[in-house]
């Protein structure tokens, strides 16, 4: 299967650790990468391969990958940070690109 | 800095053919490793990947739309088009063109998008 799953929402108060799970069984093949949107907005990108950070992301979000589940984790999280949150992969054979369903992350 | 830009007509009917244009600036198509894609959005919902191009012309489609997608590049107006035949009010969407821009060094990594143009299927 190429889908990917997300949680739909996902919520934290200011200053603590945000993490956003993505799963599917072609993770375990292929790189996954994250894009926040805001609303209005054409979605950012934050991570690549799985782990590596772009020039002008902030360190706190990170990526990593354990198997068939890949993790965004947004540490010492900012009332800026509230917006939805894609993963990206491609199915097993790399043949396409998919998105997971995005996660709402919620500055409680 | 490469930007890029959306266009089309706002309004489709229903059974005819949506094409869109994406306008590369800033840079070249056929620069380097990058290849461009379409993505759309559904008032509400999540990300739908579309299809692609790479510079030789190679494409690739969503399983679930590819025989009604075409994507193809004009390099002499360093434009990438995208062509949807059929389309009903389930195609009423924000259209993205996105650029992947080192496939070899970072994968699909979506590094540039463009704002988005909005296309509503109506009679």
């Amino acid at each position: 299967s190429s889908e990917l799953t997300q949680p739909p929402s996902v919520s934290v108060s200011p200053g603590q650790t945000a993490r956003i799970t993505c799963s599917g069984d072609a993770l375990a093949k292929q790189y996954t990468y994250w894009y926040r949107q805001k609303p209005g907005r054409a979605p950012i990108l934050l991570i690549y391969k799985d782990t590596k950070r772009p020039s002008g992301v902030p360190e706190r979000f990170s990526g990593s990958s354990s198997g068939a589940t890949v993790t965004l984790t947004i540490s010492g999280v900012q009332a800026e940070d509230e917006a939805d949150y894609y993963c990206q992969s491609a199915d097993s054979s790399g043949s396409y690109v998919v998105f997971g369903g995005g996660s709402q992350l919620t500055v409680l | 800095q490469v930007q890029l830009d959306e266009s089309g007509p706002g309004l489709v009917k229903p059974s005819q053919t949506l094409s869109l244009t994406c306008t590369v600036s800033g840079g070249s198509l056929t620069d380097g490793s990058s290849y461009y894609c379409w993505i759309r959005q559904s008032a509400g919902k999540g990300l739908e990947w579309i299809g692609r191009i790479y510079p030789s012309g190679s494409t690739n489609y969503s399983p679930s739309l590819k025989s009604r997608v075409t994507i193809s590049v004009d390099t002499s107006k360093n434009q990438v088009s995208l062509t949807l035949t059929s389309v009903t009010a389930a195609d009423t969407a924000m259209y993205y063109c996105a650029r992947a821009g080192d496939y070899y060094a970072s994968g699909s990594a979506f590094d540039i998008w463009g704002q988005g143009t909005m296309v509503t299927v109506s009679s």
